[in-house]
């Protein structure tokens, strides 16, 4: 079963300075690989996803990630953060496998994006 | 635009009262899906529809059943709301299954 991880529950950075959020995964075959963003009291907004190809993905909003196949990763990265982009991210995985395959999502890492 | 509309926002019901929840999209996407978030966890997929063909989780309580009567709408019932069904309900649609899921702005459902 995939399973994904977010080993940051809070990300501080000032505004202005570049921003990493950390995800890994665990898939038996091959990923699909998804970031959302979510503000206060609303749904999820879609900001990139792989699929396959180029390892470095862009995204919404100046957001970008990078999939690591050898370090089962897919790093969310912004090279300027500003401060409305605090808010909570999530990392989503599912195989690639015949059938449904449910999208699994991180534990959420909470951004906060000083002036 | 094309999206996803969940009515109503807010919705506060009382203990063992029935509530509907409502979603609608304009994608003409072929999936639906519902899901529910407890205080920024998560979210946790409940079930979903592929066109007419519902699919449940396997450890979504009785007490949580859908309707997708046509392929813009679907509802969530709650036949018997407990405390612990407190939590924001999140609408998801895509064109197939394996596509982006693209989210409502969700309800949040308090229960008294």
């Amino acid at each position: 079963a995939q399973s994904v991880a977010q080993p940051e529950d809070q990300v501080n950075v000032a505004e202005g300075n570049p921003l990493t959020v950390k995800c890994t995964y665990s898939v038996s075959g091959n990923p699909y690989l998804f970031w959302y963003v979510q503000y206060p009291n609303r749904g999820l907004q879609f900001l990139l996803k792989y699929i396959t190809g180029d390892n470095l993905v862009k995204g919404s909003y100046g957001f970008e990630a990078e999939f690591n196949k050898s370090q089962t990763s897919f790093h969310l990265k912004k090279p300027s953060a500003l401060v409305s982009d605090s808010a909570l991210y999530f990392c989503a995985v599912r195989d690639k496998g015949t059938g449904f395959q449910k999208l699994v999502f991180g534990t959420g890492t909470r951004l906060l994006v000083s002036p | 635009d094309a999206m996803v509309i969940q009515n109503p926002r807010y919705q506060v019901t009382q203990f063992g009262k029935p509530v509907t929840l409502s979603c609608s999209q304009t994608l003409n996407h072929n999936v639906m899906y519902w899901y529910q978030q407890k205080s920024s966890q998560a979210p946790k997929l409940l079930f979903h529809y592929y066109d007419k063909d519902f699919n449940n989780e396997a450890d979504t309580p009785d007490n949580f059943q859908s309707r997708r009567p046509n392929t813009s709408f679907c509802f969530l019932d709650i036949r018997s709301p407990g405390l612990g069904d407190a939590a924001m309900y999140l609408c998801a649609t895509s064109r197939l299954t394996g596509d982006t899921q693209y989210f409502g702005p969700g309800t949040r459902l308090t229960v008294l």
